[in-house]
C-alpha cells in the first residue's frame, strides 16, 4: 500500500515569496493533516480536514496560510508571503475516520527554507 | 505550561538493553495515546498506541499507561542500535487534536 505522497521534498525560497505543497494521502484516507515541525520540537497541528471540510484550522495562521482540499483527496498548503519564521518541515498526515482514525500516518515532509 | 512533556536527552543506553522513555501529559480527559519514532531528517513513523491503562507489548516495545498519574511509557527491549532515535510521544485531547511532546533522543551504543 503507497504511503502519503508529498512534493517538493526541500523547498528554498526569498521572504517576501509564495510557495505552495501538495499532499496525496493513503488511498481511504477520509482524514488529512498539516502540521508543522521546527528543529527540536514536535509536530503542531495546522488545519486537519474530514473529507473536504476543514473541520479544524485554529492553529492556522490565516493572514499568509491557506489550505485547500478539493474533492476530499488530494490537499495544498500555501504561504503567501513566506517569512523567515516559516523555516520548518511540513508534514501531511493521514488517518481513516471512526476509531482507526486516531492512527495517524506521515508523509516524509517538505524542507522549507525561508532566506 | 506544555501539554505533553518528555525528557529531551539524550538517553544512552548499551545494546542489548532496557532502554525506558517517559512522557507525561496535561489534559486529563485524554484517552488515546502514541508512540512514534523520528529517524534524523525522516518523518515519524508510529509504532504503538494505547488506550487503557495497563500494559500493552508489540515485539521488542511495550507501551505503559496510567490515566490516574498522566503517565505513558515505552519500553524498548533488547535495544539495537538501530533503535537510535528520536521518540515522540503523542497525546489526543479534546477536539481530536493529537499534541505531540518534543521528543526524546535515544542512543543506543554498540
Amino acid at each position: 500500500e503507497a504511503g502519503v505522497v508529498q512534493s517538493p521534498r526541500y523547498k528554498i525560497i526569498e521572504k517576501k515569496q509564495p510557495v505552495a505543497f501538495w499532499c496525496n494521502p493513503i488511498s481511504g484516507h477520509n482524514t488529512l493533516y498539516w502540521y508543522r515541525q521546527n528543529l527540536g520540537q514536535g509536530p503542531e497541528l495546522l488545519i486537519r480536514y474530514e473529507n473536504e471540510e476543514a473541520v479544524d484550522d485554529s492553529q492556522l495562521p490565516k493572514d499568509r496560510f491557506s489550505a485547500e482540499r478539493l474533492k476530499g483527496v488530494d490537499s495544498t498548503l500555501k504561504i503567501q508571503p513566506a517569512e523567515l519564521g516559516d523555516s520548518a518541515v511540513y508534514l501531511c498526515a493521514s488517518s481513516l475516520a471512526g476509531l482507526a482514525a486516531y492512527e495517524q500516518y506521515f508523509g516524509p515532509g517538505t524542507r522549507l527554507t525561508v532566506t | 505550561q506544555k501539554e505533553v512533556e518528555q525528557n529531551s536527552g539524550p538517553l544512552s543506553v548499551p545494546e542489548g538493553a532496557i532502554a525506558s522513555l517517559n512522557c507525561t501529559y496535561s489534559d486529563r480527559g485524554s484517552q488515546s495515546f502514541f508512540w512514534y519514532r523520528q529517524y534524523s531528517g525522516k518523518s515519524p513513523e508510529l509504532i504503538m498506541s494505547i488506550y487503557s491503562n495497563g500494559d500493552k507489548e508489540d515485539g521488542r516495545f511495550t507501551a505503559q499507561l496510567n490515566k490516574a498519574s498522566q503517565y505513558v511509557s515505552l519500553l524498548i527491549r533488547d535495544s539495537q542500535p538501530s533503535d537510535s532515535a528520536t521518540y515522540l510521544c503523542a497525546v489526543m485531547e479534546y477536539g481530536n487534536k493529537l499534541v505531540f511532546g518534543a521528543g526524546t533522543i535515544l542512543r543506543v551504543k554498540s
